[in-house]
This record gives C-alpha cells, structure tokens and sequence, in this order.
C-alpha cells in the first residue's frame, strides 16, 4: 500500500526557515519524481516544487523559486522541502504528492500525504 | 505558465440533479488534464485523468470531457457524498497549474 507521510510543519517566524520531510513506502521510490502541493486556509491548491529520480533536477513555482529547495534522499525513502525566508503568504497545508506513473506520461496525482500545516505569524 | 480557469466558483444543485464544471486552459494541453476531488480537511482524490479517463474505484456517475483548452466534469446524479470542492489540473508542463476549485454546495 502506497503511503506519503509529512511532517516538519510548524509555527515560524516571518524571515524564518523550516524543513518539511515527506515519508514515503509502497512503491519504488527511486523511480518516481515526486512534488510538493500547497493549500493556503481556505484557498485553492497550488504547485510549488518538483524534483526529478535522481534530484538532479528541480523545479519551483516562481512565488517560491529562490527562498525554496526541494531535495530528496533515495536510501531514506524522503522528500524534503527546505523553506527559507518564509513569508506570513507561505501559511498553508503543505502536501507530498506523487503521480501514477513517468513511464507512460501519467504524471496526474494519484496519492498525497495527509498534509503538514506550517504557519509564519509573527 | 499556463492559466486554468474554472468555473462556476460554487454551484448549488440539489442530490439527484446533473451538474456540470468546466475548466479553460490558457493554451493547449491536449488531453493532459486530471480532476480532483476535495473534502474539508483531506487530501483531494483523483477522479478522471487523461480528461476523459475514470480513475479506478470512482463511481461511473463522474465523467469527463474536452481536449486542447476545453474540459467538462459531469455528475449525472448527484449523491449526498459528492457535495465537495473540484480542481481541475493540467499536467502538459511544469508547473502543474490547478484550476481555483468549485465548491458543490447542497441546495
């Protein structure tokens, strides 16, 4: 059974850091690029970041690009998403999410974690 | 980035009406397109991927339609469990750009 389990989420500071990890099991990881989603309270889903097999290549949302690093440990089964510079608009529910398969261009969400909540308030 | 534009922002129907959302993309994505369904405080779930493609396990009643910048959600009748917020989402090219929601609201 294929489970996304994140944690890390918390209550920061406006100018500080935080570091999401999302647990991974059930499925090769290693094959799998994997995302981040992120649902501000009350408000709609948005992408923010993506990272290839192997991490070698990364992409971000441009609200995001420069304060944000998305990194992955194969051995270990984890996502990370490392925050910097946060902003009181980076408030939300923040999601893993992995798609149903690279091989044949099915690159649609079919499992997300629970959610991890990181809220910057001074 | 492509644009997706969903709408209606809410709609209120009644269990056993016919409903239907609709989700413009900037530019074309063929039939890159997945929805989504979302309940408060979980997750969302897909229903349809490649626009018209029933994710297993979905009831029949949800289907899809459209290709390049026009796409439909149907729910032929709806049932008291459908009443929930949907997301469109292209996955053409990065960034994976999702629609702003429907919110289905009991009537």
């Amino acid at each position: 059974e294929v489970q996304l389990g994140e944690s890390g989420g918390d209550l920061v500071q406006p100018g500080g850091s935080l570091r999401l990890s999302c647990a991974a099991s059930g499925f090769p990881f290693s094959t799998f690029p994997m995302y981040w989603v992120r649902q501000a309270p009350g408000r709609g889903l948005e992408w923010v970041s993506a990272i290839s097999q192997s991490g070698v290549d990364t992409y971000y949302a441009d609200s995001v690009k420069g304060r944000f690093t998305i990194s992955r440990d194969n051995s270990k089964n984890t996502l990370y998403l490392q925050m910097d510079s946060l902003r009181a608009e980076d408030t939300a529910v923040y999601y893993c999410a992995k798609i149903r398969s690279p091989t044949f261009g099915e690159f649609y969400f079919d499992y997300w974690g629970q959610g991890s909540l990181v809220t910057v308030s001074s | 980035d492509i644009q997706m534009t969903q709408y209606p922002s809410t709609l209120s129907a009644p269990v056993g009406d016919r409903v239907t959302i609709t989700c413009r993309a900037s530019q074309s994505i063929s039939i890159w397109l997945a929805w989504y369904q979302q309940k408060p405080g979980k997750a969302p779930k897909v229903l349809i991927y490649k626009a018209s493609s029933l994710e297993s396990g979905v009831p029949s009643r949800f289907s899809g339609s459209g290709s390049g910048t026009e796409f439909t959600l149907t729910i032929s009748s709806l049932q008291p469990e459908d009443f929930a917020t949907y997301y469109c989402q292209q996955y053409n090219s990065l960034p994976y750009t999702f629609g702003q929601g429907t919110k289905l609201q009991i009537k």
